[in-house]
C-alpha cells in the first residue's frame, strides 16, 4: 500500500495547455519533495516544500504544500513537450527525517 | 565528481541465483538507500542506512540484505533471486537530516528468469 497517492497516474495533453498533478496522504509530513524522472535515468529533485501553505515557483511549474501538510500539488502552465516525463512526489516524516518515501508517480506526455 | 555510481547497469539472473548490486557515492553523504521501481508503483524503499554500520528496513525488505561497512559503499544482496524481484533498482544518497535532496544513480535493470 502506497502511503502517498498521486493522481492522475497518466496524463496526455496538448502543448500549451495547463495541468495539475496531486499528491495526497493521511499522514503529516515534515517536508514534501517533487522529482522528475527521464527514461533510463534516476529521479532528479525539482523542489522541496517545508511550510504548510507554502508555494514555490520554478519557471512554469508551481508547487504548493497543503496547509495541513498532508498534500501537495504541482501545476504546469502552458505545457511544453520538454515537460514530458514521470513526476514523483516524495515525503519525509518527522520520525525519520532522512527516510524518503515516494508516491506512485504521474506519467506526463505533452503532444506537440 | 561521479555522484552515485551503480553497477551493473543490466543483469539477468536465473531463479535461485545470488548476486550483489553495487552502489558507491563520493559526496560523503551519511544517508544511503535502495529503491525498486516497478511499472505503476513509483519507487519503493527496500533498505536504508544513516551511516556506516547502521542499516534499517524500508517498505519492501524481504529477499534483500544490505550492509554499510564504509560511508561510500552500500551494496544490495539478493541471496536467492525470484522472478518477483525483476525490477529496476535505484540507489540514492543524501546528507542526513531534514529536507535534504536525494541524489540517485542511473539504476540497475534486473531480470530474473
Amino acid at each position: 500500500t502506497q502511503l502517498l497517492e498521486q493522481s492522475p497516474q497518466f496524463l496526455s495533453i496538448q502543448e500549451g495547455e495547463n495541468l495539475t498533478v496531486y499528491c495526497n496522504s493521511s499522514s503529516v509530513f515534515s517536508s514534501l519533495q517533487w522529482y522528475r524522472q527521464e527514461p533510463g535515468e534516476g529521479p532528479v529533485l525539482l523542489v522541496t516544500v517545508v511550510t504548510g501553505g507554502e508555494v514555490k515557483k520554478l519557471k512554469r511549474l508551481t508547487f504548493q504544500f497543503g496547509d495541513a501538510r498532508k498534500d501537495s500539488s504541482l501545476h504546469i502552465t502552458a505545457a511544453q513537450p520538454g515537460d514530458t516525463g514521470l513526476y514523483l512526489c516524495a515525503a519525509c516524516w518527522y520520525s525519520s527525517a532522512s527516510k524518503i518515501i515516494f508516491g506512485s508517480g504521474t506519467r506526463l506526455s505533452i503532444r506537440p | 565528481n561521479a555522484g552515485v555510481t551503480q553497477t551493473p547497469k543490466f543483469q539477468v539472473l536465473k531463479t535461485g541465483q545470488s548476486m550483489t548490486l553495487q552502489c558507491a557515492q563520493d559526496m560523503n553523504h551519511e544517508y544511503m538507500s535502495w529503491y525498486r521501481q516497478d511499472p505503476g508503483m513509483g519507487l519503493r524503499l527496500i533498505h536504508y542506512s544513516v551511516g556506516a554500520g547502521i542499516t534499517d528496513q524500508g517498505e519492501v525488505p524481504n529477499g534483500y540484505n544490505v550492509s554499510r561497512s564504509t560511508t561510500e559503499d552500500f551494496p544490495l544482496r539478493l541471496l536467492s533471486a525470484a522472478p518477483s524481484q525483476t525490477s529496476v533498482y535505484f540507489c540514492a544518497s543524501s546528507y542526513e537530516g531534514k529536507n535534504t535532496e536525494a541524489f540517485f544513480g542511473q539504476g540497475t535493470r534486473l531480470t530474473v528468469v
